[in-house]
């Protein structure tokens, strides 16, 4: 089986930077995702790490270890609408476009 | 606008109704998924169709009914539903059904069943 851990929570001021972790166990590793989901919206795709390191974009970034099983999200200049719901995801199975969903790390953003 | 529309937003439902959810991709795809997103638990895969068919039925209740028509619809046919299927039912769509395909989703059907 699959699963996947994250914080379920995560507090920040505005201007400030954020790492949420996940931490995930597969039987077959095919790539690790990111989503963001505000509260009532539709989930949105972040960012998406197939290889060891650091991919870019913009204010967030993502990391991923395949040693460890572990990959981050890093939120940089933290704005009030950051709040919401981060969740990291892996290919079930074979790898084909299903996702195995984390339970989702809500991020609070204050003044 | 998201490219993916879902409706209705909000439904109630007695446990003995018969109701549909309905999702229209404009974008193209040929992948479509519900997802059913439950307080407190990860989103669960409930449905996969590529080019139509039916690739995934990942253990769902037959009280749950899809329905791909065209690679635009994606319906959800409800029947009999107990309270505790109460969750936001979230379609998705992928341009197509591999690795590292990115998931665009609706902004969801929130059903209540009393």
């Amino acid at each position: 089986g699959q699963s996947l851990e994250q914080p379920s929570e995560v507090t920040a001021v505005e201007g400030a930077i954020v790492q949420i972790n996940c931490t995930y166990q597969t039987s077959g590793f095919y790539g690790l995702s990111w989503y963001q989901q505000h509260d009532g919206g539709a989930p949105t795709f972040l960012s998406y790490n197939a290889l060891d390191g650091l991919e870019e974009t913009g204010r967030f970034s993502s990391f991923l270890s395949r040693s460890d099983s572990y990959g981050y999200l890093l939120l940089q200049e933290l704005q009030m609408k950051d709040s919401a719901s981060y969740f990291c995801a892996v290919p079930m199975n074979s790898g084909y476009s299903t996702l195995t969903f984390g339970k989702g790390t809500m991020l609070l953003v204050s003044p | 606008e998201t490219g993916v529309t879902q409706t209705p937003r909000h439904l109630v439902m007695g446990m003995t109704n018969k109701k549909s959810l309905k999702c229209e991709q404009h974008l193209g795809h040929n992948a479509m998924y519900w997802y059913k997103q439950s307080a407190k638990k990860p989103l669960e895969l409930m449905f996969v169709y590529s080019l139509e068919e039916r690739v995934e039925n990942n253990s769902v209740p037959s009280r749950f009914s899809p329905e791909c028509p065209n690679s635009s619809h994606l319906f959800l046919h409800l029947h009999t539903l107990q309270p505790e299927d109460s969750a936001l039912y979230l379609c998705a769509s992928s341009p197509g059904y591999a690795t590292n395909e990115k998931l665009f989703f609706g902004s969801g059907t929130q059903l209540s069943v009393l």
